[in-house]
């Protein structure tokens, strides 16, 4: 699996976007890009993933670059409650192990 | 999330003494893991699962081991052959989806010291 290099920490205000970006200029080609985030203590949440294409929910959006080597996750309105660590993970596709390989993500304050 | 339980939350142990984590789940779904979280760190394999009676090691299997009967049911055993113990640990579960990229549901951990 790909490694990904996410910076260790950002800072957002509340109401504004946020946008958390991330390396991973070794991807291959059936590899998918994961965001999860992690609040102090608790497991771990999923938020988004995508292969190629650009991913909206209700939670986040998902914008892959064209060569696929880097991505960011946007929070569009920030709130305190946004305060988490933030992994970026890529995985191939065609595993069947479905491992994911946690780093040491971007721990992203929201400030009033 | 509500569908997976870990227990106990938090669990004190003394040294040379094995621990067995319990990891349930009512999401009917194949796949588990167990993960090991350090203070300031990322997640590490341990064990994962993909189907009853079946099991393969993480990145740091020594000193824990598991056992899949069930389903429902993913334990994991510290055991005193692991020589750091005191750690946060993470049960996980996987959603269908094409070619496996169904996302992990996660409980809420189990924390361990060992004193």
């Amino acid at each position: 699996d790909a490694k990904t290099t996410q910076p260790p920490s950002m800072d957002c205000a509340e109401g504004r976007a946020a946008n958390l970006p991330c390396n991973h200029s070794t991807i291959s080609g059936n590899e998918y890009v994961y965001w999860y985030r992690q609040i102090h203590s608790q497991g771990p949440q999923y938020i988004i993933h995508g292969l190629k294409n650009n991913e909206t929910n209700e939670m986040a959006s998902l914008i892959i670059t064209e060569d696929r080597k880097s991505s960011t996750l946007i929070l569009p309105h920030a709130t305190l409650r946004d305060t988490a660590v933030y992994y970026c993970i890529v995985r191939d596709g065609s595993s069947n192990t479905g491992k994911l390989i946690f780093g040491q993500g971007t721990t992203l304050q929201v400030k009033p | 999330d509500g569908g997976i339980t870990q227990s106990p939350k938090y669990l004190f142990r003394k040294e040379g003494q094995n621990v067995t984590l319990s990891c349930e789940q009512n999401l009917n779904h194949d796949a588990m893991y167990w993960y090991r979280q350090d203070p300031g760190q990322g997640l590490r394999l341990i064990y994962y699962s993909q189907i009853v009676n079946d099991f393969q090691k993480g990145d740091i299997a020594e000193g824990y081991s598991v056992s899949r009967e069930k389903k429902e049911s993913f334990p994991l055993t510290v055991t005193s052959a692991q020589k750091n113990p005191t750690a946060f640990y993470l049960c996980a579960v996987r959603t269908s989806g094409r070619f496996g990229t169904g996302e992990l549901f996660f409980g809420e951990g189990s924390r361990l010291t060992v004193l």
